[in-house]
């Protein structure tokens, strides 16, 4: 198994542009997170989806957007790129937390800056 | 609401110096979950606990959960250059969300 997989690993963008970055899971998980982390801090939890075509808000949602069309993909969303959202993006992923607690599993990251 | 305090933020050992970071809570939690972020890595799960009480050992580190179930501790022994990193316990519960908070930045000076 992969595990969680982002691409890209970095990206630059400039102001007003947009992206999608992009998480995959290969363990049929059902809980996934997106987190940023900024320099010298924990994560802040963006937006999370417990199953395919179910998603909701997290702590810091704003200028962020995301679907789940199928249980392996949840992909993120930025639409007019600003230089707040300069960070370090997490995905991650957890079995069913009755089972496993809500053990989360982390991709590597994506850096992404905005100039 | 329910917060977790992990203490200290920052820690700075010479290698070979024991370590110890503690997690807090205003109130009793369910389990507890540690991870290790490495500098410039993502955060890896290391342990859960559920029990009150419980102690576990993975080779030099050495996690307790409070009786009260409300504080928990990570303690490495003899640290080393491997063992730099942020180690984190967020914040669970009976949802399947964990917060984070800035967990405890730990530097070992070989």
């Amino acid at each position: 198994n992969a595990g969680v997989t982002q691409t890209p690993k970095f990206r630059i963008l400039k102001i007003g542009q947009s992206m999608t970055l992009q998480c995959a899971q290969d363990m049929n998980h059902n809980y996934m997170y997106w987190y940023r982390q900024d320099p010298g801090m924990g994560l802040k939890l963006i937006y999370y989806s417990v199953g395919a075509g179910i998603t909701d808000k997290g702590e810091v949602p704003n200028g962020y957007n995301v679907s789940r069309s199928t249980t392996e993909d949840f992909p993120l969303r930025l639409e007019l790129a600003a230089p707040s959202q300069t960070s370090v993006y997490f995905c991650a992923s957890s079995p069913d937390f009755l089972l496993a607690k809500n053990i989360q599993y982390f991709g590597a990251g994506t850096r992404l800056s905005v100039l | 609401g329910q917060q977790v305090m992990q203490i200290p933020q920052y820690q700075h050992v010479q290698e070979g110096e024991d370590f110890t970071t503690y997690c807090n809570s205003s109130t009793t939690l369910s389990n507890i979950q540690w991870y290790k972020q490495r500098p410039g890595g993502h955060p890896v799960f290391l342990i859960q606990l559920v029990k009150s009480g419980e102690v576990k050992k993975q080779k030099r580190l050495t996690f307790q959960f409070g009786e009260a179930k409300k504080n928990s501790s990570l303690h490495i022994t003899a640290t080393q250059t491997t063992d730099v990193g942020t180690y984190f316990c967020p914040l669970g519960g009976s949802n399947y969300k964990l917060t984070f908070g800035k967990g405890t930045l730990l530097t070992v000076n070989p």
